[in-house]
């Protein structure tokens, strides 16, 4: 039962324009989210989280976005650039999962120059 | 500041040997975190520790693994008897409490080989 999906395993862009990536998930008690970079031989690194009780969220060139009634939020960065180039996790957790994420497959991001 | 320090970075082993993970978590984290990542699973939840107590460990596979955290500054995860479907990479992490929005720090992994 995959509670978080990443459909897109990969996407490609070209440098200077927006990212967009995409994440579901389908337990309503899920009320926070993360998402979380990793570069090869590394381990994830947390990049920007929201909360239920918000739409949006922004850290620099990163924003996420939570439509809570559609269940789906997504990271938008802009501009890309090539060291942008990663796998990105979204993760979800909420009050009756305690501190356990549960992480979506992944999408391997390639940015080119 | 340091991160999470894991050790070995890399595994290789016999099937049938007993394999010893470590994990250092972020100084002052009270959480600790052990997931392991495959191909056909993703990043699963094996187990986690608060103030060093065990409070879920529901995601271990099997008995032939168990996890321990003697003190705040160090854990491990063993595996024994390691057989070839227990090749992955293991992934520590640590949060400064327990709660449930709350952002994880991950080690750079160890990747396990078992021949």
């Amino acid at each position: 039962d995959q509670q978080v999906k990443q459909n897109s395993p990969s996407l490609s862009v070209q440098e200077g324009r927006i990212s967009i990536l995409n994440c579901d998930y389908t337990n309503s008690m899920f009320d926070y989210f993360l998402w979380y970079k990793k570069y090869p031989a590394e381990g994830p690194t947390f990049l920007i989280s929201i909360s239920s009780i918000k739409d949006k969220n922004e850290d620099g060139r990163f924003t996420v976005f939570l439509n809570k009634s559609a269940k789906h939020l997504s990271l938008h960065i802009v501009p890309s650039q090539p060291g942008d180039s990663a796998v990105y996790f979204c993760a979800a957790s909420g009050e009756t999962s305690g501190s356990r994420l549960t992480f979506g497959e992944g999408t391997q991001l390639t940015v080119n120059p | 500041d340091a991160g999470v320090i894991q050790s070995p970075r890399h595994e290789v082993t016999e099937m049938g040997q007993e394999v010893t993970l470590r994990c250092k978590p972020i100084s002052g984290h009270n959480s600790l975190f052990w997931y392991r990542q495959t191909m056909m699973r993703g990043l699963e939840l094996l187990i986690y520790f608060n103030n060093n107590v065990p409070i879920d460990d529901s995601g271990m596979p099997e008995d032939r693994f168990s996890a321990k955290m003697p003190n705040a500054s160090f854990s491990t995860l063993k595996i024994q008897p390691s057989e070839p479907r227990d090749s992955a990479v293991y992934f520590c992490a640590s949060s400064r409490v327990l709660a449930y929005k709350n952002i994880q720090y991950f080690g750079a992994g160890t990747r396990l080989s078992v021949l």
